[in-house]
């Protein structure tokens, strides 16, 4: 299966800060890529769809200024949490999608913010 | 009315038994079919996809999709210890073009040793 990389892996960070999560597709050319958050013991919640160039679609309930998408290439997408807070601490993972319409997951980013 | 039902277990299994794992959705259209395994504390991973009616074996692990029925399903042979995780049955949603995945609450599936 194609690989998707996650950057960083867990990141603890003060309160009002604000902390960038990269995510790479390895060894294809995402034209589509998503983000999702996990609580412990609940389900993926889609957070917002991001397409090379072009702004990031976010669902409902999700602030855009808080949560900044940039997709700028194939293969590359990032988020920045800005001015976390503790409600934000959560498990944040990313997933790329090909022409098959599947969607690979890369291994998540555990953001604790104290 | 839920867009992708599973039941959320557990389901309890010997070792090296057949386990059956059931999703059922509601929108007709939907083309495109996965099931992800999702262990506790990690990301979800891709097991299978399946777009037509009928079996698709991957190894010890076949999907099943029936359009008409509206149901997809996951056999898992000769279960392991290791099979144990939550399987997550996804759905794209007919009309959708930022083929976004519609999950199911997941399965939790126990293989005894």
């Amino acid at each position: 299966g194609a690989v998707v990389s996650q950057h960083p892996s867990r990141v603890i960070c003060k309160s009002g800060t604000s902390v960038k999560i990269e995510c790479r597709s390895l060894d294809f050319q995402a034209t589509t890529m998503f983000w999702y958050r996990q609580f412990p013991k609940k389900s993926l919640m889609l957070m917002a769809t991001s397409n090379e160039g072009s702004k990031a679609t976010y669902e409902q309930g999700v602030e855009k200024d808080k949560f900044l998408i940039n997709h700028a290439s194939l293969t590359l997408s990032t988020l920045t949490v800005t001015s976390a807070h503790p409600e934000d601490s959560s498990f944040y993972i990313c997933s790329a999608g090909t022409r098959e319409y599947e969607q690979y997951f890369g291994p998540g980013t555990r953001l604790t913010v104290t | 009315q839920k867009e992708v039902e599973q039941n959320s277990g557990p389901l309890s299994v010997p070792e090296g038994a057949i386990a059956s794992l059931n999703c059922t959705y509601s929108d007709r259209g939907s083309q495109s079919f996965f099931w992800y395994r999702q262990y506790s504390g990690k990301s979800p991973e891709l097991i299978m996809s399946i777009y037509s009616n009928g079996d698709k074996e991957d190894g010890r692990f076949t999907a099943q999709l029936n359009k008409a029925s509206q149901y997809v399903s996951l056999l898992i042979r000769d279960s392991q210890p290791s099979d144990s995780a939550t399987y997550l049955c996804a759905v794209i949603p007919p009309m959708d073009s930022s083929y976004k995945l519609i999950f199911g609450s997941g399965t939790r599936l126990l293989v005894r040793p």
